[in-house]
This record gives C-alpha cells, structure tokens and sequence, in this order.
C-alpha cells in the first residue's frame, strides 16, 4: 500500500543547479499534481496532469518544468535552482480530474537553496 | 480564485478539551474538503462535504458545511495527543485546481 513515493526526501541545492523531483502513485490514478508548501502561505499548484499525456500550468509554475512519464509517473524538473524556490514539494494523485475525488499526497521532499 | 481563510491559526489545548476550527470564504464552495497533514508528512483526506448543510462524523470529529456553502467547520470532542497536527481546508470550485487554506495548527498536550 505505498500509494504516492516521491524521491528524494531532502535535498540541498546551490543556486542555479538542476535538479528533478521524482513522483509515482500505485493506484492506477489518472491526474497528479505538484504542490509547494511554504510557511504560512499553505499549498500553492504548482503544475497538473489531468491525464496521461496531458499537463497544465497550475497557479505558481514559473521556473518549473514537468514530465507526466507515464500514467504512474509524474516529475517535475528545476532548470535553474533559486532561493525563492526552498519549500517543500508534494506530488499527489486523484482518481480522475477535480478535487471532489480526493487527494493522495506523498511525503513530500524538502528543498533548500543556498 | 476562491480565497479561504482558516481560523485559528495556531490552537493548543490540553488532552480531553474540546475544539472548532473554521474554514470561511466570500464566494460559494462547490464542494470541500479537510485534510490533516502530520509534521513531515502530507495531508491526509478527512472528509468531503458536497451538501449545504450537511454534517459528518468520524469517530470524535464533527464536520459541518454551511447552508450557503460559504462555511465550514470541524469540531474535535475531547481532544487526544494523537490529533495534533496541521488541519487544512480545500475548495475545489475551480475545475481541479484546488483552492488550499493556510490551516489551523493544533497542539493537544496530555
């Protein structure tokens, strides 16, 4: 019952580095999603897949990019790391489009920027 | 976009008191949810209120939508250590792309 595995936990980055974040669901869910939480500003969207093959901006996705792989995998890629982008990151999946079906988040990966 | 505002923002009481936390907004919810998110981990679902008026429980925990659906409420009864945590609401009036509060962190002391 893994449900959503995101890789890695923790990561360090200096500014300008690259780095993707890695996201697979086990529940044969079609639509994923890629949050960030930052104190006291709650979860923003940051980018969404509806389907596979599909992927859309969400309210925060400048300075990202994403990979819908296949329908279990969802990354999302940091071309050029920058200190406003520590946060955490939560990937979640639900069983079809639109928040009434629910959210399954994973743990999440903390990033910090130096 | 749908702005919600959660209230308190940070609650600590001792175990066995009871609590409410609220989660407003200015326009109509199409359907919300509670998710609690534990230090270090994701929220987790709780509940989704579709109805206005509508109420849920599960197990010690009393959910409440308003008749407007501009409102909602989640009551805790007789607090435990176990309840601690981040609780946030979530709107999902705008097609799939969720609408997160800042959420309540509540600390239950025993």
């Amino acid at each position: 019952n893994a449900g959503v595995t995101q890789t890695p936990k923790f990561q360090v980055l200096k500014t300008g580095q690259s780095m993707t974040l890695q996201c697979a669901q086990d529940m044969n869910h079609n639509s994923m999603y890629w949050y960030r939480q930052d104190p006291g500003m709650g979860l923003r969207l940051i980018y969404y897949s509806a389907s596979e093959g599909t992927t859309d901006k969400g309210e925060v996705p400048n300075g990202y990019n994403v990979s819908r792989l296949n329908k279990r995998e969802f990354s999302l890629r940091l071309e050029s790391a920058a200190p406003s982008q520590t946060s955490v990151y939560f990937c979640a999946s639900s069983e079809a489009f639109g928040g009434n079906y629910g959210y399954t988040f994973g743990s999440g990966t903390r990033l910090t920027v130096v | 976009t749908q702005l919600l505002e959660q209230s308190p923002q940070f609650l600590s009481i001792q175990e066995g008191e009871n609590l409410t936390v609220y989660c407003n907004s200015s326009s109509v919810f199409s359907s919300l949810q509670w998710y609690r998110q534990e230090p270090g981990e994701g929220p987790v679902l709780l509940v989704t209120v579709v109805t206005g008026g509508e109420v849920k429980k599960l197990k010690r925990l009393t959910f409440q939508f308003g008749d407007a659906r501009k409102d909602s409420s989640l009551h805790i009864t007789a607090a435990q250590p176990g309840d601690t945590g981040l609780y946030l609401c979530a709107d999902n009036t705008n097609a799939g792309k969720s609408t997160f509060g800042d959420g309540t962190t509540l600390t239950v002391k025993p």
